[in-house]
């Protein structure tokens, strides 16, 4: 069973930059590419940015001059890191696993596995 | 505002049938991108709930449906149960800003 476990600083000052962990257990993190995930308290999820390929990244538009991913193989583990954060930047962040779902030989990605998400808040 | 659009909440009696629209355009729903659903209930993360439009992982009920023409896209639940109780999302590829999700849409059992 795969699980993802997500873990850091429940409080960033504003300006500077917050740092997420995301240890993930029963895959290989070489075997998938790897997400993270916002959602501001009662607001709705918004797609921070994608690992594959365990080096190349993409992120969101909105954010990219600001996130930095990566990972540690040896670990299995992911790092998130979103530099001079803002109070628009609270929000419980999710590592997702971003997998080919295969049926009849045709895969599609979807994200299939969540971890249970860590609150961030930025103070100022 | 989302690039994909919802309806804020829907509700419906036990048993009854609910949809969800979920509305894009050319360049994600339009485009041919599969389109996913996800259910979160309160006080937990997301779960994958459709694949690629209408297909259920394993351990989903069979009345969730997903279906999608044009540049939208549906979920239905058909015998609503008071555990269906949750906010769905829709989530699709857009080929301007990447992945995207709806805003959410809130199902209340009455």
């Amino acid at each position: 069973q795969v699980q993802l476990q997500e873990s850091g600083p429940g409080l960033v000052k504003s300006s500077e930059t917050l740092s997420l962990t995301c240890s993930v257990s029963g895959d290989s993190i070489g075997t998938a590419d790897w997400s993270w995930i916002r959602q501001p308290a009662g607001k709705g999820l918004e797609w921070v940015g994608r690992i594959y390929t365990r080096v190349s990244t993409e992120s969101n538009p909105s954010l990219k001059s600001r996130v930095t991913m990566s990972v540690d193989m040896s670990k299995n583990q992911l790092f998130l890191r979103l530099s001079s954060v803002t109070a628009a930047d609270t929000a419980v962040y999710y590592c997702a696993r971003d997998h080919a779902i295969c049926v009849s030989g045709i895969c599609y990605d979807a994200f299939d596995v969540w971890g249970q998400g860590t609150l961030v808040t930025v103070s100022s | 505002q989302s690039v994909l659009t919802q309806p804020p909440s829907v509700s419906g009696a036990p048993g009854q049938r609910v949809t969800i629209s979920c509305t894009g355009s050319s360049s994600n729903i339009g485009a041919g991108y599969d389109v996913h659903w996800y259910q979160q209930l309160p006080g937990t993360a997301p779960k994958l709930l459709i694949y690629a439009n209408n297909n259920r992982p394993s351990g989903v009920p069979d009345r969730f449906s997903g279906s999608k023409s044009g540049t939208s896209a549906s979920l239905a639940i058909l015998g609503l149960q008071a555990e269906d109780e949750a906010d769905y999302y829709c989530q699709c590829y857009d080929s301007s800003v990447s992945e995207v999700f709806g805003g959410g849409t809130k199902v209340t059992v009455l």
